[in-house]
């Protein structure tokens, strides 16, 4: 039930396009979903994130969609840029700070 | 401000062997918490401190420990190492508990051989 599920595993999007990673989870505690992108060497950095009483969270290329009834969010990213390319995490909170992550989806950006 | 400092950032050790790693928060944070990351098991929870008391733990064994000073700065042990315990641990630190939203380190790979 803490789980937190992740797709897709890998995903190749040239630049310029959009760039959607889905998460799906069950633990209804949890309240708070962020998600994190990761640079080879470096440790992951909040990108943005989003409570489940709202249903769309929106900076700047980077939009958080929330569907609280079928629990599951995604991550849009606009105008792919090859800079993006990178390792993303979806996770879910419900306790302190302790984040339940999902598996990662490794993004490609082709020039 | 500087960010999540760990130390060291390699290191390698031999199977029964114990290891400490060091994090030092964002000025002004007060939780700390460690995750375990692996390219099989990706990114688990460890444990969270929060003004030096443990917060939560996850799921394992107690070789692993940790503690936390009244300058929020934290460490983690793990003893007898196992060849399985090779990873990159990472320390995040939090202005509160309960906010979920976490600043990363760079984190510190241990080799176990």
């Amino acid at each position: 039930q803490q789980q937190v599920k992740q797709s897709p595993q890998s995903l190749i999007v040239q630049k310029g396009g959009i760039s959607i990673i889905n998460c799906a989870y069950e633990n209804t505690a949890f309240d708070y979903f962020p998600w994190y992108q990761q640079f080879p060497g470096k440790g992951p950095a909040l990108l943005i994130a989003i409570r489940p009483d709202v249903s769309e969270k929106k900076e700047g290329r980077f939009t958080i969609s929330f569907n609280k009834s079928a629990k599951q969010f995604s991550l849009h990213i606009m105008d792919s840029q090859p800079g993006d390319s990178a390792t993303y995490f979806c996770a879910a909170n419900n306790a302190g700070n302790m984040l339940t992550f999902g598996g990662g989806t490794r993004l490609m950006v082709k020039p | 401000k500087a960010g999540v400092t760990q130390t060291p950032r390699y290191l390698i050790k031999t199977r029964g062997q114990q290891v400490t790693l060091s994090c030092s928060p964002i000025s002004g944070h007060r939780s700390v918490s460690w995750y375990q990351q692996t390219p099989g098991q990706g990114l688990q929870f460890l444990f969270e401190y929060f003004s030096e008391t443990q917060r939560n733990k996850g799921n394992f064994p107690g070789r692993f420990s940790g503690r936390q000073f009244s300058n929020s700065r934290s460490e983690m042990n793990v003893s007898t190492l196992e060849l399985g315990d090779s990873a990159l641990y990472l320390c995040a630190s939090s202005p509160k508990t309960g906010s979920g939203e976490l600043f990363f380190g760079e984190g510190s790979r241990l080799t176990v051989l």
